[in-house]
């Protein structure tokens, strides 16, 4: 069964810092790995989705890489703002005819920047 | 394009009484998948379904929980008899096929009192 762990659980920094979150997971037979982020209350706000096949994807301050081998993904902010703060959560996928595109989720990652 | 569409957003309900959670799918989108998010927990995947079809149900409670995607109509998950560690948000996302990616919905909360 995969298990996905997201550490720190929580994390502090001035606004402009540039920070790494981490994800690890127990099995490398994956199909794709997803960053999300979700405000509090709120629904799921989609990050970057890497694919299996993929190392590494970026969308303007955020990169996510993905390590298979090593069962481990990191979701990299540059210069971070205030209104980055939110939960992020790490989402590892498997694939099956019988059970679709199944997301395993961690516990996230409580992010604060402080202006 | 709406996006998924969860209703209602909040939902309270005593104990003993039955909850109806309905979802949305995009346009075009014939699978759906519901997720349940418990207080402090992660989001843990319930159940897989195409239209007319639980394609996968692993991860439903044994009891009281249900789920349906019928042919015309929105995507239903349905819990009889609510007991207070039903108390969630759920969540379901919706894919044109089963090998693309999906879009989730913003959630009901589900609150047992």
């Amino acid at each position: 069964k995969q298990e996905v762990t997201q550490i720190p659980a929580a994390l502090s920094v001035p606004e402009g810092e540039n920070l790494v979150l981490n994800c690890s997971f127990t099995d490398s037979a994956i199909y794709n790995l997803q960053w999300f982020r979700q405000d509090p209350g709120k629904g799921l706000t989609s990050l970057l989705l890497i694919q299996s096949s993929q190392r590494e994807q970026t969308s303007g301050r955020l990169n996510a890489s993905l390590d298979k081998s090593s069962g481990r993904s990191t979701l990299y902010i540059a210069a971070s703002q205030p209104g980055d703060s939110a939960t992020y959560l790490c989402a590892v996928g498997i694939f099956g005819s019988n059970t679709g595109n199944q997301f395993y989720f961690g516990t996230g990652t409580s992010l604060t920047v402080i202006p | 394009n709406a996006g998924v569409m969860q209703n209602p957003r909040h939902l309270v309900r005593r104990r003993g009484q039955e909850a109806r959670l309905r979802c949305s799918p995009m346009k075009g989108h014939s699978h759906v998948y519901w997720y349940r998010q418990l207080p402090e927990e992660g989001l843990k995947f319930m159940v897989y379904l195409q239209k007319e079809n639980i394609i996968d149900e692993s991860g439903m409670p044994k009891e009281r929980f249900s789920a349906e995607f019928p042919k015309e109509g929105p995507s239903i998950l349905r819990i009889q008899q609510v007991v207070r560690g039903d108390s969630a948000a759920y969540f379901c996302a919706s894919s044109p096929t089963a090998y693309e990616d999906y879009t989730f919905g913003s959630g009901t909360r589900l609150t047992v009192v």
